[in-house]
């Protein structure tokens, strides 16, 4: 079975200063992870995905997220913020085998200040 | 070209009533996937596709919930008897193929569903 913890449900950054989204998964199999980025009354778009090839990995608009086996962590980070960046973040788990093991995190909402 | 439509964007509805939501993935992708996404909350599973495969009903929360699909394209997720507790958007996604396989979602807009 997958789960998937995001740590904080609101985090609050100035614009220009570094993001960081935590989330811990828990996965029987080697899992694939996803994080989805949901602007106001749009759809779910994917950032990036981790898929067993290389660790770090670089998504779009500037974010990436590091795959850690040993910490089961999969946090998402972008280097400077900009006032685009203010949505609700998921981060996403999904089986090997089976897809109804497929587990959406609860969201990050992401404020950014001026 | 074109992504995942999703129809109506709104509906409201009186308790009791049944509801036809519909989804039109992208041609090609043979995985289709809905979701419920509740006000402040992250999205619930309910049911997919997979090709011509029995689809995965496990997420459905109860019986009033059905789906099909036709002709391996268009689902329609139908609600009967809609209680105020359904309340919620409806996403629907696709893929390629399964996303165990590493093979990311494409959503639509969603309905957001109002049971008054």
């Amino acid at each position: 079975a997958q789960s998937v913890t995001q740590l904080d449900s609101h985090v609050s950054v100035s614009e220009g200063t570094p993001v960081l989204l935590r989330c811990n998964y828990s996965s029987s199999y080697s899992p694939s992870l996803f994080w989805y980025v949901q602007h106001p009354n749009k759809g779910l778009q994917l950032l990036l995905k981790y898929t067993s090839a290389a660790t770090l990995v670089k998504g779009i608009n500037g974010f990436e997220a590091e795959f850690k086996k040993s910490e089961t962590s999969f946090h998402l980070t972008k280097p400077s913020a900009h006032m685009s960046d203010a949505a609700e973040y998921f981060c996403v788990v999904s089986g090997a085998y089976n897809n109804n093991d497929m587990r959406f995190g609860a969201g990050t909402r992401l404020t950014v200040k001026p | 070209g074109a992504g995942v439509s999703q129809s109506p964007s709104n509906k409201v509805t009186e308790k009791g009533k049944d509801v036809e939501l519909r989804c039109d993935p992208i041609s090609g992708h043979t995985a289709l996937y809905w979701y419920r996404q509740s006000l402040g909350q992250g999205l619930e599973f309910l049911i997919y596709f997979q090709g011509n495969s029995a689809p995965d009903k496990s997420g459905l929360p109860s019986d009033r919930f059905s789906a099909e699909r036709t002709g391996g394209s268009v689902s329609t997720l139908t609600i009967q008897r809609t209680q105020q507790e359904d309340s919620a958007v409806y996403l629907c996604a696709s893929s390629l193929a399964l996303t165990s396989g590493g093979y990311e979602q494409y959503f639509g807009p969603g309905t957001r569903l109002t049971v008054t």
